[in-house]
């Protein structure tokens, strides 16, 4: 069974850092691209990031260029989101998520994870 | 970033109604359009891909079609587990995005 199992969420200050996790399994994780997908409570899905299944190319959405760096470690089946320079509007609920290629069904996030909660207040 | 807005935002409708919800990109995404639901307080889930593409377990009442920048989401017959948030999504450029959302509801 695919399992996606984020982490790292919590409370932060203004102006601190985070770095989530994303532990998959069920799986060959290193086969896959992967993405973190942001959602505030209440509000819509955001997509933040992606990155090759490799972890030598990432894209990001133009509002999280510079502050957010997503990244993986093939070897423990993990994918990461480091947050720097919080901000309020960073509190939101991260999904990590699994990148699906078809030849007849075009690229899609196949598999999610339940999410990781950030808080950011001082 | 490719801008993808749904209409309406929300809408309300009965157990057997058809619904169409309705999707438009800042331009072209080619046939990478992508369809999930939401329910409250659970992660996303895919319905369909590539415009028309019905994942495996999912209703045939629900349907895709479109090209270019607009496309819809169409279901025919609601149930009472349709009752949800849905999202088009594309897959076209390398920064991935979201449509704001349209939650149907009773």
């Amino acid at each position: 069974e695919v399992q996606l199992q984020e982490s790292g969420g919590g409370l932060a200050q203004p102006g601190g850092s985070l770095r989530l996790s994303c532990e998959a399994s069920g799986f060959t994780f290193s086969d896959f691209w992967m993405h973190w997908v942001r959602q505030v409570p209440g509000k819509g899905l955001v997509w933040v990031a992606r990155i090759d299944s490799g972890g030598r190319s990432a894209t990001y959405a133009d509002s999280m260029k510079g502050r957010f760096t997503i990244s993986r470690d093939n070897a423990k089946s993990t994918l990461f989101l480091q947050i720097d320079g919080l901000r309020a509007e960073d509190a939101a609920l991260y999904y990590c998520a699994r990148e699906y290629y078809g030849f007849w069904s075009g690229y899609y996030l196949d598999q999610w994870g339940q999410g990781t909660q950030v808080t950011v207040s001082s | 970033d490719i801008q993808m807005t749904q209409s309406p935002s929300s809408l309300s409708a009965s157990v057997g109604d058809t619904i169409t919800i309705a999707c438009r990109a800042s331009q072209s995404v080619s046939g990478y359009l992508n369809w999930y639901q939401q329910k409250e307080g659970k992660a996303p889930k895919l319905l369909i891909s590539w415009i028309s593409s019905l994942q495996s377990g999912v209703p045939s009442r629900f349907s895709g079609s479109g090209s270019e920048t607009e496309f819809s989401l169409t279901i025919s017959g609601l149930q009472p587990e349709d009752f949800a948030t849905y999202y088009c999504q594309q897959g076209y450029s390398s920064s991935w995005s979201f449509g704001q959302g349209t939650k149907v509801e009773v």
